[in-house]
């Protein structure tokens, strides 16, 4: 099972701030499994990347993801007051193959 | 576009049966996986398993041997079964589309509904 741990657990952050959120796996991945979300209290979870950096539609283009290997990052630029939300990070690999990272909050600074 | 509606008892009772449906509209349930995710309180999203339209299922091996998916493609929607429930069970239940094409991702979730499970 590949562990996938995201850091930091929260991020405290100001509307225009640059967020950075990295999500690690335990071993390395390829880069076609490796997906972020964004969840709002009371919504279903929110596909923003998939295959590592690409943008799902409809998806802004602050939002942009990198990485290789076992380090993953989700970079939000000039943060808008509805990105502040849960992300979680996920995989598609082997038994169970589909895992989450724990999820980083983002709250306002 | 396509949507997705979780319904079913928002509680149970320990050692009972949980089922729930999700119901597909605006769209075909053929050619996808469908799949169950739960969040249990204060807590991150755990995968329960995927159905294909044709009925192929992969299950986590955490609910293997408690869970059963299945599709109807009559009715448009599919439907989770979690038996022997217990507290643990309380939780969120999502259902979501997994993203036709190679890089897997599940584009498309419903709102979810909550389920407790308490005598």
């Amino acid at each position: 099972e590949t562990v996938l741990t995201q850091s930091p657990g929260t991020l405290s952050l100001s509307p225009g701030d640059r967020a950075t959120l990295s999500c690690r796996a335990s071993q390395s991945i390829s880069s076609s499994y490796l997906a972020w979300y964004q969840h709002k209290p009371g919504q279903g979870p929110r596909l923003l990347i998939y295959g590592t950096s690409t943008r799902a539609t409809g998806i802004p283009d602050r939002f942009s993801g990198s990485g290789s290997g076992t380090d993953f990052t989700l970079t939000i630029t000039g943060l808008e007051p509805e990105d502040f939300a849960v992300y979680y990070c996920q995989h598609y690999g082997s038994s169970p193959i589909i895992t989450f990272g724990q999820g980083t909050r983002l709250e306002i600074k | 576009q396509v949507q997705l509606q979780e319904s079913g008892p928002g509680l149970v009772k320990p050692s009972e049966t949980l089922s729930l449906t999700c119901a597909v509209s605006g769209g075909s349930i053929t050619g996808y996986y469908w799949a169950w995710i739960r969040q249990t309180p204060g807590k991150g999203l755990d995968y329960i398993g995927y159905i294909y339209y044709n009925g192929d299922a992969n299950y986590n091996p955490s609910f293997r041997s408690r869970v059963i998916l299945s599709v109807d493609t009559s009715k448009n929607q599919v439907s989770l079964r979690l038996s022997s429930v217990t507290a643990a069970d309380t939780a969120v239940y999502y259902c979501a589309r997994r993203r036709a094409g190679f890089e897997v991702a599940f584009d498309i979730w419903g709102q979810g509904t909550m389920v407790t499970v308490s005598s």
